[in-house]
C-alpha cells in the first residue's frame, strides 16, 4: 500500500515567486491536511480539505492556499515568498476521525 | 483551544533501557484524540501510537505504548527495550473530535538520543 507522496522533495525559490506543492494521499483517504514546520514556530497547521472542499483552515495569511481535486489529491500553493516561508512543508492523510492519520516525506523550501 | 506541552527538550537513554517521553495537554472538547509521532532527521513523520479519550485501555503498539492519565490530562509515550534508531525528534499531537476533522495541535517536542 503506497504511502502518502509529496512533490518535489526540496526545492529553492527566489522572494516574490510562487511555489507549488503536491500531496498524493493515501488510496481511500480523503482527507489531506498541510502543515508547516519551522525551527521558530514548529508545527503548525495550515488547513484541510475534506471531499474538495476546505474543513478547516489555519492561521495564515492569504498567500497560503490549497485546493483538493476529485481524487483527493491536494496542491498548496505560497504567492509572493518571503524568507520566512522557508520551512518543512508537511502533507497527512486519512481517514475520517479516523485513528491513524498518516503524513508524507514532506517538502523542504527554502526561499533565498 | 487546545495545546499541548511537552517539558523535556532533549533526553538521553542507553540502549536497551526504557524511556518515557512526556506530554501533558489541554482542552475542552469532551472527545478527543491523541497521537504521537517520530521524526527523524530525514523528515518524514512517522505515526507511532494513537489514544482516544474514552478507550479504556492504554493503547500498544510493539514497542509503544502510552500511559493515558485523563484525570491529569496527561498522555506519556513508553518506548521500551530503546534501540539506536529511536534517536529522533518525538512529537504529541492532538486532534479534538468536534468538528475539529482531522486538524492536529503538536507540541513542541522531544529529541530522544541512544546511547550505545
Amino acid at each position: 500500500k503506497a504511502g502518502v507522496t509529496q512533490t518535489p522533495r526540496y526545492l529553492i525559490k527566489t522572494r516574490g515567486q510562487q511555489v507549488t506543492l503536491s500531496c498524493s494521499p493515501i488510496s481511500g483517504h480523503r482527507s489531506v491536511s498541510w502543515y508547516q514546520q519551522t525551527p521558530g514556530q514548529g508545527l503548525q497547521f495550515l488547513f484541510e480539505y475534506f471531499s474538495e472542499t476546505q474543513r478547516n483552515k489555519g492561521n495564515f495569511p492569504g498567500r497560503f492556499s490549497g485546493r483538493q481535486f476529485s481524487n483527493s489529491r491536494s496542491e498548496m500553493n505560497v504567492s509572493t515568498l518571503e524568507l520566512g516561508d522557508s520551512a518543512l512543508y508537511l502533507c497527512a492523510s486519512s481517514l475520517d476521525q479516523g485513528h491513524t492519520i498518516y503524513f508524507g516525506e514532506g517538502s523542504w523550501l527554502t526561499v533565498v | 483551544a487546545q495545546k499541548i506541552t511537552q517539558t523535556q527538550p532533549g533526553m538521553f537513554v542507553q540502549e536497551k533501557e526504557a524511556v518515557t517521553l512526556d506530554c501533558t495537554y489541554d482542552t475542552s472538547d469532551p472527545s478527543y484524540g491523541l497521537f504521537w509521532y517520530k521524526q527523524p532527521s530525514s523528515g518524514e513523520m512517522i505515526f507511532l501510537i494513537y489514544q482516544g479519550s474514552y478507550d479504556q485501555q492504554n493503547a500498544t503498539e510493539g514497542r509503544y505504548s502510552l500511559n493515558f492519565q485523563k484525570a491529569r490530562k496527561s498522555a506519556n509515550l513508553v518506548i521500551s527495550a530503546s534501540q539506536l534508531g529511536d534517536s529522533a525528534m518525538y512529537f504529541c499531537a492532538m486532534r479534538g473530535d468536534n468538528n475539529a476533522g482531522n486538524m492536529l495541535t503538536f507540541g513542541g517536542g522531544t529529541r530522544l538520543m541512544v546511547k550505545p
